[in-house]
C-alpha cells in the first residue's frame, strides 16, 4: 500500500532555479492539496485539486504552479526559487469531503526543501 | 480569515503526567480534526468531531468538541514516551458560500516530549 508518495524526500536549490516536486497516490482520490510547513506555522495550503484539469490556489500560492493532467499525479513546480521557500513540502489527498464524515486526508512523507 | 490557535506551542513532561493541548478560534467550524505527526514523516488523522460538545476517546487520548464549535481540546492520561510527537488540530466548514473543497484551516501545531 503506496499510498501518497514524494519525490525527492530532500533537495538544495540556488536562488532563481527551479524545480518540480512530485506527487502520485494509488488511492485514486479526487481530491489533492499542497502544503507547506515552516517552524511553528502548522501547514498552509498552496493549491489543491478536486479532479484531473481542475485545481485552484489555497492560502499562499505565489510563487508556485500546479497541474493536474490525471488523476493520480500532482506535481508542484517553482520557477525562481527564493529562500522564502524554504520550508517543508506535504501533498495530501482525499476522497470527496462528505459532511459528517471523517474526511481523512493522507500525507506523503514530505520534501525538505533548502533555498540558499 | 479563520485562525486556529492552539496553546501550548511546546510541552515536554514525565512519563505518567496527564496533558491538554488546546485549540481556539473565534470562528466556528461544521467539523474539526486532530493529526499527529511523527519527525520526518506528515501528519496522520487521529480523529475528527463533528457535533458541538462531541467527546472521543481513542485509548488514552480523549477529544471533546466545544459546545459553539469554536474549540476543542485534546487530553492524554498518563502520557508515554510513544505519544510524542507534534499534534495538529484542523477545521472545516461546510454550509452556504463555502463550497465543497475539502479545504483545511490548519493551527500552528503542540509540539509534545514525553520523556521516560
Amino acid at each position: 500500500n503506496a499510498g501518497v508518495t514524494q519525490t525527492p524526500k530532500f533537495r538544495i536549490l540556488k536562488i532563481g532555479q527551479s524545480m518540480t516536486l512530485q506527487c502520485t497516490q494509488d488511492m485514486n482520490h479526487n481530491y489533492m492539496y499542497w502544503y507547506r510547513q515552516d517552524p511553528g506555522m502548522g501547514l498552509k495550503l498552496i493549491y489543491y485539486s478536486v479532479g484531473a484539469g481542475i485545481t485552484d490556489k489555497g492560502e499562499v500560492p505565489n510563487g508556485y504552479n500546479v497541474s493536474r493532467s490525471t488523476t493520480e499525479d500532482f506535481p508542484l513546480r517553482l520557477e525562481l526559487a527564493a529562500p522564502s521557500q524554504t520550508s517543508v513540502y506535504f501533498c495530501a489527498s482525499s476522497r470527496v469531503p462528505k459532511e459528517g464524515a471523517k474526511n481523512i486526508q493522507y500525507f506523503g512523507a514530505g520534501t525538505r526543501l533548502s533555498v540558499l | 480569515t479563520q485562525l486556529l490557535e492552539q496553546s501550548p506551542q511546546f510541552l515536554s513532561i514525565q512519563e505518567g503526567e496527564n496533558l491538554t493541548v488546546y485549540c481556539n478560534s473565534s470562528s466556528v467550524f461544521s467539523s474539526l480534526q486532530w493529526y499527529r505527526q511523527e519527525p520526518g514523516e506528515g501528519p496522520v488523522l487521529l480523529v475528527t468531531v463533528v457535533t458541538g460538545g462531541e467527546v472521543k476517546k481513542l485509548k488514552r487520548l480523549t477529544f471533546q468538541f466545544g459546545d459553539a464549535r469554536k474549540d476543542s481540546s485534546l487530553h492524554i492520561t498518563a502520557a508515554q514516551p510513544g505519544d510524542t510527537g507534534l499534534y495538529l488540530c484542523a477545521g472545516r466548514s461546510w454550509g452556504p458560500g463555502s463550497s465543497n473543497t475539502g479545504k483545511l484551516i490548519f493551527g500552528q501545531g503542540t509540539t509534545l516530549q514525553v520523556k521516560p
